[in-house]
């Protein structure tokens, strides 16, 4: 199975501050058809996981553009210029390149 | 609106089965694919299963394959999940997803395995 290590797996950030959490996966997310099937999800705290990234750095309907996603192959980065207050909870990246679809372990974001 | 509902959760003992449903509403059910995916207390995302819009192609994570059975009925807008031969490590919150895009996810069913 693919594994997917992301880091740090928790993040102390203010408000207004810039933050990136890194995705890195055991084999190349390049799928033969061309697209690199790499999501970001964000999973609030009691709530189920949205979608912020599909595809490497599509933002999801609805998703603020302060949220940024990019990467290529093995190693990706989901970015947050600015925090806001609604942004604290769990990140997960998730890879569906590779059966069986695999899950990153989350990177808790905090706000100080 | 897109909506998905899942139920059908509860405490079931160790060996014992359970089926749990995902109503979904708001968009053309039979033109996508459906996920499970469940989240044990405390822990991360772990995908389930996957069935496509008619039900041709289906894959499931090798710690269910065997137990569990992924299904869709089309024309009342409904994925199912038949778990059997149930055990404490399948102890989780299920919840659905909207296809490969997983735009889309239910509120989530607890489903708890115990004596």
């Amino acid at each position: 199975d693919v594994v997917l290590t992301q880091t740090p797996s928790i993040l102390s950030a203010t408000i207004g501050q810039s933050v990136s959490i890194s995705c890195r996966s055991s084999q190349s997310l390049l799928d033969s058809d061309g697209n690199t099937y790499l999501y970001w999800f964000l999973q609030r705290p009691g709530q189920s996981p949205q979608r912020l990234i599909y595809l490497v750095s599509n933002l999801g309907s609805g998703v603020p553009n302060r949220f940024s996603g990019s990467g290529s192959g093995t190693d990706f980065t989901l970015k947050i210029s600015g925090v806001e207050a609604e942004d604290l909870g769990v990140y997960y990246c998730m890879q569906a390149t590779h059966a069986p679809l695999t899950f990153g372990s989350g990177t808790k974001l905090e706000i100080k | 609106e897109v909506q998905l509902v899942e139920s059908g959760g509860g405490l079931v003992q160790p060996g014992r089965s359970l089926k749990l449903s995902c109503v979904a509403s708001g968009f053309t059910f039979s033109n996508y694919g459906m996920n499970w995916i469940r989240q044990a207390p405390g822990k991360g995302l772990e995908w389930v299963a996957y069935i496509s819009s008619g039900s041709s192609y289906i894959y499931y994570a090798e710690t269910v394959k065997g137990r569990f059975t992924i299904s869709r009925d089309n024309a009342k807008n409904t994925l199912y999940l038949q778990m059997t031969s149930l055990r404490s490590e399948d102890t989780a919150l299920y919840y659905c997803a909207r296809d490969w895009s997983f735009d889309y996810w239910g509120q989530g069913v607890m489903v708890t395995v115990s004596s």
